[in-house]
């Protein structure tokens, strides 16, 4: 079974840029998160989705970053426009419930950088 | 806010002792899951505990959830070189929202 796939697996722009994320969650998967996940630190939650519906999206920055998830399965992800801070490695789970209940697979993540 | 706070931040062993990471949180959680994650790569789930007082083992590795659901361990025992990584715990709140909080994680090294 595949996994949880996200591209690019590297990406370097500069400041005030845009860049975009993308996911494709395991076959099947009705929950999809994407997360923000900073150096030595845990992953946090920037949306979650159940199907195509944004179900929690309280800490997506919404002054630049925006979220899609057409017809359910694959998301994209878009910051318009880069700031330094934003420079993380952004990872993609999904899982097989709703709510997010069970387990979460995770993609091997985006690493940005920011410059 | 809800929080979930973990300890050690660091532990470093030789290979062969024992290893125990704890989890609190400030509210009372529906369930728990520990992932791990190595490094440069990406977290892996391990388990999720949901009753109270839960035990469960997997070779290894001995994970305990609180009486009072607000708190959880991760032991593993005689610890080995692929245990080398970070051991996050997740909580799920109780509430209505069911957000998955996750602790800052315990970075493990091993010395062989």
């Amino acid at each position: 079974e595949a996994g949880v796939v996200q591209s690019p697996r590297y990406k370097i722009i500069e400041k005030k840029q845009p860049v975009a994320f993308w996911c494709n969650p395991i076959s099947g998967h009705n929950t999809l998160y994407w997360y923000l996940q900073n150096l030595g630190q845990g992953p946090e939650l920037l949306i979650r989705y159940e199907n195509e519906e944004a179900v929690d999206d309280s800490q997506l920055p919404k002054d630049r970053f925006s979220a899609e998830r057409l017809k359910g399965v694959d998301s994209t992800l878009k910051i318009q426009p880069a700031e330094l801070g934003d420079s993380a490695v952004y990872l993609c789970a999904s899982s097989p419930g709703l709510a997010g209940f069970g387990e979460q697979f995770f993609g091997p993540g985006t690493r940005l950088t920011v410059l | 806010g809800q929080q979930v706070m973990q300890i050690p931040q660091y532990q470093h062993v030789q290979e062969g002792e024992d290893f125990t990471t704890y989890c609190n949180s400030s509210t009372t959680l529906s369930n728990i899951q520990w992932y791990k994650q190595r490094p440069g790569g990406h977290p892996v789930f391990l388990i999720q505990l949901v009753k109270s007082g839960e035990v469960k083992k997997q070779k290894r590795l001995t994970f305990q959830f609180g009486e009072a659901k607000k708190n959880s361990s991760l032991h593993i025992t005689a610890t080995q070189t692929t245990d080398v990584g970070t051991y996050f715990c997740a909580g799920r709140n109780a509430g209505n929202n069911r957000k998955l909080i996750w602790g800052l994680g315990t970075s493990l090294a091993v010395n062989p």
